[in-house]
């Protein structure tokens, strides 16, 4: 079945600790996203890549990194730099980065700190 | 600036009711798209809807039915005979013709339907 995980679904971070969150699809989907969503609030655009090699920051990028290496793969680093990192990351993918491109989301990873 | 407001936060109903949940956007762009999405206690979204800034039609999918007006900037969503399965996170969101694809969400309505 064509689709998106992420993992781990949950992940425990120590203070000054590095953690990358794991997001994968077989959609083959051009474009790759990453949200962050806090209690209560709706979902704000991290990071997002339209093509391999190629990456852009979103909304709330600071203390974040990513890389897009292949196609199916879209990691988020959350680093130490990342003072309040404690919410819920939500993946996403679409078939290319348009206007019109319905994107298609991971079941998640909660992240907790320590 | 671009913005999606779900004024209601949270919505309680009984089973068998009908509810509509609300959703207004600012764009100064022509070209747009909207989106609505359902979020089970899960935590995946999953897709419900799409629609362009062009197409005013009403559609209506089983006993989901969406009504978007560009007079009034709204997208709002109607569920009719509702069901306790319909008890999620709805979240409404905007696409714009930036070509980055990125969305800008509302900040949710929490529907709850009771048995």
């Amino acid at each position: 079945d064509g689709g998106i995980t992420q993992s781990p679904k949950y992940l425990f971070r120590k203070e000054g600790q590095n953690v990358t969150l794991s997001c994968e699809q077989n959609l083959n989907h051009d474009a790759m996203y990453w949200y962050r969503q806090d209690p209560g609030q709706g979902l704000r655009l991290i990071y997002y890549s339209q093509i391999v090699n190629d990456f852009q920051k979103g909304d709330i990028a600071e203390g974040y990194s990513v890389s897009r290496e292949k196609k199916e793969s879209f990691p988020l680093t959350v680093t130490s730099a990342q003072k309040n990192p404690t919410a819920f990351y939500l993946c996403a993918s679409s078939k290319e980065g348009w206007v019109k491109e319905t994107q298609y989301f991971g079941p998640g990873t909660r992240l907790l700190v320590l | 600036a671009q913005k999606v407001t779900q004024a209601q936060t949270e919505i309680s109903v009984v089973e068998k009711e009908d509810v509509t949940l609300d959703c207004v956007y600012e764009t100064r762009d022509t070209t747009y798209y909207l989106f609505w999405y359902k979020q089970p206690p899960s935590g995946e979204l999953v897709f419900l809807i799409r629609r362009n800034s062009f197409d005013e039609q009403n559609e209506i999918s089983g006993r989901y039915s969406w009504n978007f007006q560009k007079s009034t900037s709204s997208f709002n969503f109607t569920i009719t005979a509702s069901q306790v399965v319909d008890s999620a996170v709805y979240f409404c969101a905007l696409s714009e013709a930036d070509n980055t694809g990125k969305l800008i969400f509302g900040q949710g309505t929490t529907l709850q339907v009771k048995p």
